[in-house]
């Protein structure tokens, strides 16, 4: 089994539809972090948690909320999805400490907006 | 802010040939650096890091790297490319042990038998 998991992994949804994405791990990582990928602009962060009463927005979090519900879940919602935020999803995690900047990815969820 | 450029979005090799993927980064104090390989369907999965110690980094699946501060450069290599190395790569920089990681754009290895 994959040490970060994410679900679904693939999903269509409509304009203006709420959709979450979830993300559960085992690797015991306090860190979590939800990215975006989009071609030619590689990851951008969306929202970050370094524990479970800790949300931090990231550079494009406008239109997306996350809930950390353990140390092993984040989620990231979208309230009314829109064709833009049509992309690649990424969870990821990492420890804390000197080796912070390495970051665990799950294998994606693409999200496609009609 | 912090910025990576990675020159060239798709790179095209022979199997066999040397491969060279570039990366700059802008940055005026020392620097964490990491190259990350995504396959086919696949997360990203980290190749190699540099963290202050050697300037010559040596990673996964005979990829290296080397840091050189007087060019702001992070260039990974390899001296044989392998059909198996056809993948996307990403060059990733931090600043400090809890900053967050700003990515590269991308840059697509194709490997031609």
């Amino acid at each position: 089994d994959a040490d970060v998991t994410q679900t679904p992994r693939n999903r269509i949804t409509k304009t203006g539809k709420r959709i979450m994405l979830e993300c559960s791990q085992t690797k015991g990582h306090d860190r979590m972090y939800w990215y975006r990928q989009d071609p030619g602009l590689g990851l951008r962060l969306i929202y970050y948690s370094f524990d479970v009463k800790d949300i931090n927005k990231g550079e494009i979090s406008d239109g997306y909320s996350v809930s950390r519900q353990a140390q092993a879940k984040f989620s990231l919602s979208l309230e009314s999805a829109i064709p833009n935020q049509t992309a690649l999803y990424f969870c990821a995690t990492s420890i804390a400490g000197l080796d912070a900047g390495e970051l665990f990815f799950g294998e994606g969820s693409r999200l496609t907006v009609l | 802010a912090q910025s990576v450029t990675q020159l060239g979005s798709h790179v095209s090799v022979s199997e066999g040939a040397l491969v060279l993927l570039r990366c700059n980064y802008s940055s005026s104090v020392p620097p964490y650096l990491f190259w990350y390989v995504q396959y086919p369907n696949q997360g990203l999965q980290l190749l190699l890091k540099y963290t202050s110690a050697a300037t010559l980094v040596k990673g996964i699946n005979g990829f290296e790297a080397e840091f050189k501060k007087s060019e702001t450069s992070f260039h990974l290599t390899k001296p044989s490319a392998h059909m198996s190395d056809a993948a996307e790569y990403f060059c990733a920089v931090g600043y400090n042990a809890g900053n967050m990681l700003t990515f590269g754009g991308g840059t697509r290895l194709m490997v031609k038998p």
